[in-house]
């Protein structure tokens, strides 16, 4: 069974710019939640696709959008990059959407913005 | 509305003492818990999760958890530290029908030899 991957795992941009995170889902899982995790501090959820559907959204302005796929992938685009986006970005998959369900997170992708 | 706080920053130990990390939430409803643990430079990997079965529960590497509403408490142990034990510990909560989870500031465990 073939865990929760992300793309790429390094990134560096610099302010302004455009960047696009992706993200697999675990097989057999339908559910894909977006955090953020600044330095030294917990993840923030960001949001979360449920069958290809924005099913909840937190405190993100609208510049961070998300897509996901016919195949459960996902992807996290923030436009306008701002030096305080420099963070690791967490994705989690899980069987299906909800809050009871257990969500397992992939390596993470850490984006540096200069 | 949904809150954990843990209320260590740091916790030192010894390698073969016991762990106890803290973890107080706030729920308006019956809450589901987890701890995730996160070594340095990896991901979160989940440790037990609480959704209202039993409420001493166990997880993987020797850690447990009890759930205990009259304090609103949900603090994770261990009886004996090793040194891969190491690394960052959350303390979450899920928040229903939203898929969000609320995550504490984080409580990082030193395992001295």
């Amino acid at each position: 069974e073939t865990g929760v991957t992300q793309s790429p795992t390094h990134l560096i941009k610099t302010r302004g710019q455009q960047v696009t995170l992706r993200c697999s889902s675990q097989s057999g899982h339908n559910t894909v939640s977006w955090y953020q995790q600044a330095l030294g501090q917990g993840p923030q959820f960001i949001f979360q696709y449920y069958r290809e559907e924005e099913n909840g959204r937190g405190n993100f302005p609208p510049r961070f959008s998300g897509l996901q796929f016919p195949n459960y992938s996902s992807e996290l685009n923030v436009n306008a990059l701002e030096l305080d986006d420099s963070a690791l970005y967490l994705c989690a998959s899980s069987p299906r959407g909800g809050g009871q369900e257990t969500q397992y997170f992939g390596p993470g992708t850490r984006l540096l913005v200069l | 509305a949904q809150s954990v706080t843990q209320l260590d920053s740091h916790v030192s130990v010894s390698e073969g003492t016991p762990v106890l990390l803290r973890c107080n939430y706030s729920s308006s409803y019956s809450p589901s818990l987890f701890w995730y643990v996160q070594h340095p430079n990896k991901g979160l990997q989940l440790l037990l999760k609480y959704t209202s079965a039993a409420t001493l529960v166990k997880g993987i590497n020797g850690f447990e958890a009890e759930f205990k509403k009259s304090e609103t408490s949900f603090h994770l142990t261990k009886p004996s530290a090793h040194m891969s034990d190491a690394a960052e510990y959350f303390c979450v909560v899920s928040v229903p029908y939203t898929g969000k989870l609320i995550f504490g500031q984080g409580t990082t465990l030193q395992v001295k030899p």
